[in-house]
């Protein structure tokens, strides 16, 4: 069975600074995708970044990139400069196509971060 | 462009009776997924709709049961409401090809259901 872990509930850090959040995962998939999801208070799940399995170039987004290590089925999210904005929980999510070619999201438990000014 | 939405925003029910919860998939999407977001944690697939069938299904107790209507929107309902189905109710929508659109799903903002 697919499962995702995040093995950090809570990290912070001030403003401006770096951080990088954990994600581990485990599948007997070859074909998949990786996600990292920001959901702050408002409750809208917005979508950082994706990583695509068969890609082993690491996906970027201006501030935000990730380290994808496929044997390791490990991903991490890195946001460099980190703003105030940030702030919200971190949910990293996996996905592949099912035998019925049906695909959904398997999340981890999330991170909370903090920002400080 | 319309994104994902869904109604109500909050609902509080007793334990024992039935709600009922919609979602309108983002312009063009025809695959509807819901989740269910307990305090704390992370988003549990709940079941999948396509061309008004259910094509996947979670972890779930048949008391959660949904519908997809010929314009796309879906509907959640939960029969039987226990304390512990108080969540929030997401709904995503997305395209079946998942090549398409690099699997990603576009959620709404959730409905937030408490049970007393």
């Amino acid at each position: 069975a697919q499962t995702v872990t995040q093995s950090q509930p809570e990290m912070s850090v001030q403003e401006a600074e770096t951080v990088t959040l954990s994600c581990t995962y485990d599948t007997s998939e070859s074909d998949y995708y990786l996600f990292w999801y920001k959901q702050p208070p408002s409750r809208q799940m917005i979508l950082v970044i994706r990583q695509e399995a068969y890609k082993q170039q690491n996906a970027t987004e201006n501030r935000f990139s990730v380290n994808f290590q496929k044997a390791a089925k490990s991903f991490s999210l890195k946001i460099s400069d980190s703003q105030l904005g940030d702030a919200a929980m971190y949910f990293c999510a996996y996905s592949y196509v099912s035998s019925s070619g049906t695909y959904k999201y398997i999340f981890g438990t999330g991170t909370r971060l903090k920002v400080l000014a | 462009d319309a994104g994902v939405t869904q109604s109500p925003t909050h609902l509080i029910k007793t334990r024992g009776q039935q709600v009922t919860l919609r979602c309108s998939p983002k312009s063009g999407h025809d695959t509807v997924s819901w989740y269910q977001q307990a305090l704390g944690q992370g988003p549990q697939f709940i079941f999948q709709y396509y061309e008004e069938e259910e094509r996947q299904r979670g972890n779930f107790p048949d008391r959660f049961s949904g519908h997809q209507f010929p314009n796309y929107s879906s509907e959640l309902n939960v029969n039987a409401l226990l304390l512990g189905d108080s969540a929030l109710y997401l709904c995503a929508s997305s395209l079946a090809n998942p090549r398409y659109t690099h699997y990603e799903q576009y959620f709404g903002p959730g409905t937030r259901l408490t049970v007393t």
